[in-house]
C-alpha cells in the first residue's frame, strides 16, 4: 500500500462554521506534511509533523490548527476561515523526515470557504 | 534551498523524447536535484533524484551537469498521460530537522504532450 488518502475530497464551508480534513496512511511513515495549493500556483508548506510532534509550522494563521494522534493519521481542524483559503490542502508522507526521502502525496481536498 | 529557474512551459510529440531543462546556477555541494510532476487534479508525484551522477529509472532519466549549475530531467517515450506541470527542486543534503528538511516548490514548467 503506497497510499496516503485524503478525506473528503470536495468541502464547502462558511466563514463561521467549523470542519476537519483528514488525511491517512499506512506505508509505516514517521513524517506528515499539509502543504496548501492556489489555483495555477507551486504547493506551499503549512506544516510538518515527524514521529507525532510538531517540527515545522510555517507561520501559518491560528485558524488551520494540525493535530497527528497517530503515526498513520494527520488530521487539520479548521475554524473561522476566510473565503482566500480557498484552495487545494495537499497531505504526504516519508519514511522519516531527512532530506533524500520522497515525498508520498494524497490527492487533496478542495476546499471552497463561502 | 538554491533557487531553480525553468521555461513555463514547453511542448512535444507523443512518443518521442521530452527533455525538461532546469537551472540551478547557485546549487552548493550537498544539495540534491529533485524532481516531481503534478498531473491535473492530482497531489505531486514523486520522479527521480541525484546529487552529481546522472540517475535513471522506471520513469524517466536525470542528467546532471559536471558543474551541476544545470539538469536536465529526460522523458525517453512521452504518452498523452505525461502531459503535467513539471517541479525541479533542489534541498539540502544533511540528516536532521528544520529548515533544511523543507521541500519547497518553484513555479515549474507545464509540459504539453501532442498527439
Amino acid at each position: 500500500d503506497t497510499e496516503v488518502t485524503q478525506t473528503p475530497k470536495h468541502l464547502v464551508m462558511g466563514m463561521t462554521n467549523k470542519k476537519s480534513l483528514k488525511c491517512e496512511q499506512h506505508m509505516g511513515h514517521r513524517a506528515m506534511y499539509w502543504y496548501k495549493q492556489k489555483a495555477k500556483k507551486p504547493p506551499e508548506l503549512m506544516f510538518v509533523y515527524s514521529y507525532e510532534k510538531l517540527s515545522i509550522n510555517e507561520s501559518v494563521p491560528s485558524r488551520f490548527s494540525p493535530e497527528c494522534p497517530n503515526s498513520s493519521l494527520l488530521n487539520l481542524h479548521l475554524h473561522a476561515l476566510q473565503p482566500e483559503d480557498s484552495a487545494l490542502y495537499l497531505c504526504a508522507s516519508s519514511q522519516v523526515l531527512r532530506l533524500n526521502e520522497k515525498l508520498f502525496f494524497g490527492s487533496g481536498t478542495q476546499l471552497s470557504v463561502l | 534551498d538554491a533557487k531553480t529557474t525553468q521555461p513555463p512551459s514547453m511542448d512535444c510529440a507523443e512518443g518521442r523524447a521530452a527533455n525538461l531543462p532546469c537551472n540551478h546556477s547557485t546549487i552548493s555541494g550537498n544539495e540534491y536535484v529533485y524532481w516531481y510532476r503534478q498531473i491535473h487534479s492530482q497531489g505531486p508525484q514523486y520522479i527521480i533524484h541525484g546529487l552529481k551522477n546522472n540517475e535513471t529509472n522506471e520513469m524517466a532519466s536525470l542528467i546532471i551537469t559536471e558543474d551541476r549549475k544545470s539538469s536536465t530531467l529526460i522523458l525517453p517515450h512521452a504518452t498523452l498521460r505525461d502531459t503535467a506541470v513539471y517541479y525541479c527542486i533542489v534541498r539540502v543534503a544533511s540528516v536532521g530537522t528544520g529548515a533544511n528538511s523543507k521541500l519547497t516548490f518553484g513555479k515549474g514548467i507545464t509540459l504539453s504532450v501532442r498527439p
